[in-house]
């Protein structure tokens, strides 16, 4: 069965810091995802994404958080310059479309711990 | 604004007992949607349940919504200790961007 991929599964980082989280979809959902997880707290959206355009993002999503689909296949999420509160999980997304009936399959994570 | 609250926040049940989580939301939704999350693990997704929708199963899963009163429960029967997760409503609001809004969840302990 198809799945979200993503890697690393864990990344350490110094404050200040840029990281790149990959993630590979689905090869035929066209909607692409990131959520982040605060240990213990709900998974919270960051931003959506589709046909090449971010389509939502919410407001924790600023401008140290960028989204890139460089290749046709990968899906990545860049922060710029890491902040201690950016320790998460990192869920990456995808679905086929975006309508009501749709559902989105999500990757394992990237545990992100910023020092 | 809060969406999607679960109750009970946590869930402690002898296997074999019926599990029932409830969860309300605020605003208007397309559908709403059932994830268990094993411990430090990803999402996994159990059942959708469309606006229109009142009652749906799955397997040992039982979703009913209630548009009206702005809630959902899950019904998981003949629980398994490997039912032990935590379990998250999220709802698809009105935008066509397909942005979930999670809750806070339930953690259910099934013991053997």
């Amino acid at each position: 069965e198809p799945e979200v991929t993503q890697t690393p599964s864990h990344q350490v980082t110094q404050m200040g810091q840029e990281v790149i989280l990959r993630c590979v979809p689905i090869s035929n959902h066209l909607y692409f995802y990131w959520y982040r997880q605060i240990l213990g707290q709900k998974v919270e959206f960051l931003v959506s994404f589709y046909n090449n355009e971010i389509s939502e993002k919410s407001e924790i999503f600023d401008d140290q958080f960028s989204v890139e689909r460089p290749d046709g296949s990968n899906f990545t999420l860049k922060i710029r310059s890491t902040k201690l509160e950016d320790s998460a999980m990192y869920f990456c997304a995808s679905s086929r479309l975006a309508g009501v009936q749709e559902t989105q399959y999500f990757g394992p994570g990237t545990r992100l711990l910023v020092l | 604004s809060q969406q999607g609250e679960e109750d009970p926040q946590a869930l402690s049940i002898q296997e074999g007992e019926n599990a029932t989580m409830n969860c309300s939301y605020k605003t208007s939704i397309n559908n709403l949607q059932w994830y268990r999350q094993n411990s430090g693990r990803g999402l996994v997704h159990l059942i959708l349940i469309r606006s229109n929708e009142r009652e749906k199963h799955s397997g040992r899963l039982r979703v009913t919504l209630d548009t009206s009163k702005k809630s959902s429960s899950l019904l998981i029967t003949a629980s398994r200790a490997a039912d032990t997760a935590s379990y998250f409503c999220a709802t698809l609001g009105s935008s066509n961007t397909g942005k979930l809004i999670f809750g806070q969840g339930t953690t259910l302990q099934v013991k053997p």
